[in-house]
């Protein structure tokens, strides 16, 4: 299966300021997804980053907030714009081959906001 | 709309056991199930992949089983260690969404 490399893995953040978060992947992958988990519950999908367009955002999550790129088939950035304190999350991005091979983790990105 | 539940919450052992994780899940219409093996602060560790058309798999002490008629997979781990002490997740692909569980947090005690 596909290994992704995430970095940061943990960052201590002033408001107010961005981070981008960034995913790599050893091979060629159809999708790339990001999740943000908040303490103490499940994964939350924020959006579906799409090759080549602008990504396809779920509910409650906005471009301008949560702005994506994935320029080619093995990379993908996250960028948390004008953070507060409830950004702190760990985000973790995911990527998929097809139906048949499931899904990949990156090693999540512990985002402390202050 | 689909509906993943995790049972028990949580899951406290001695080392050594033998134990099983259960996942539930409303709507049989699924691509497949994984689980997934999540440590505090961290990323998730695939654990097993099982297809539609699959009954189970199994990786070392671990065996994954699914029965989706009646909409349910276990997780058995033979032989519990301290080290398998994490949140174990399952989740269901539906046409590339996944569906999470709440998950079952697992100690093994030494």
């Amino acid at each position: 299966s596909a290994v992704i490399s995430q970095k940061p893995s943990r960052d201590i953040c002033q408001r107010g300021t961005s981070l981008t978060i960034q995913c790599q992947v050893d091979s060629q992958v159809t999708m790339m997804f990001w999740y943000r988990q908040q303490p103490g519950q499940s994964l939350t999908l924020i959006a579906t980053a799409n090759q080549g367009s602008e990504a396809t955002y779920e509910s409650g999550f906005v471009i301008d907030k949560f702005p994506i790129s994935r320029p080619n088939l093995t990379f993908s950035t996250l960028t948390v714009s004008n953070m507060s304190p409830e950004d702190s999350s760990i985000y973790l991005c995911s990527a998929a081959r097809g139906a048949n091979y499931g899904y990949t983790f990156g090693s999540g990105t512990r985002l402390t906001v202050v | 709309k689909q509906e993943v539940t995790q049972i028990p919450a949580a899951l406290s052992v001695p080392e050594g056991e033998n134990l099983v994780l259960n996942c539930s899940f409303t709507d049989s219409a699924i691509y497949n199930l994984q689980w997934f093996r999540q440590d505090p602060g961290k990323g998730l560790t695939s654990l097993l992949l099982i297809q539609s058309s699959q009954r189970e798999q199994t990786s070392g002490r671990l065996n994954a089983s699914l029965d989706k008629s009646s909409g349910r997979s276990t997780l058995y781990i033979a032989a519990s260690q301290p080290g398998d002490s994490a949140t174990y997740l399952c989740a269901v692909d539906s046409n590339y969404q996944l569906i999470w569980g709440a998950g079952t947090k697992l100690i093994i005690k030494p």
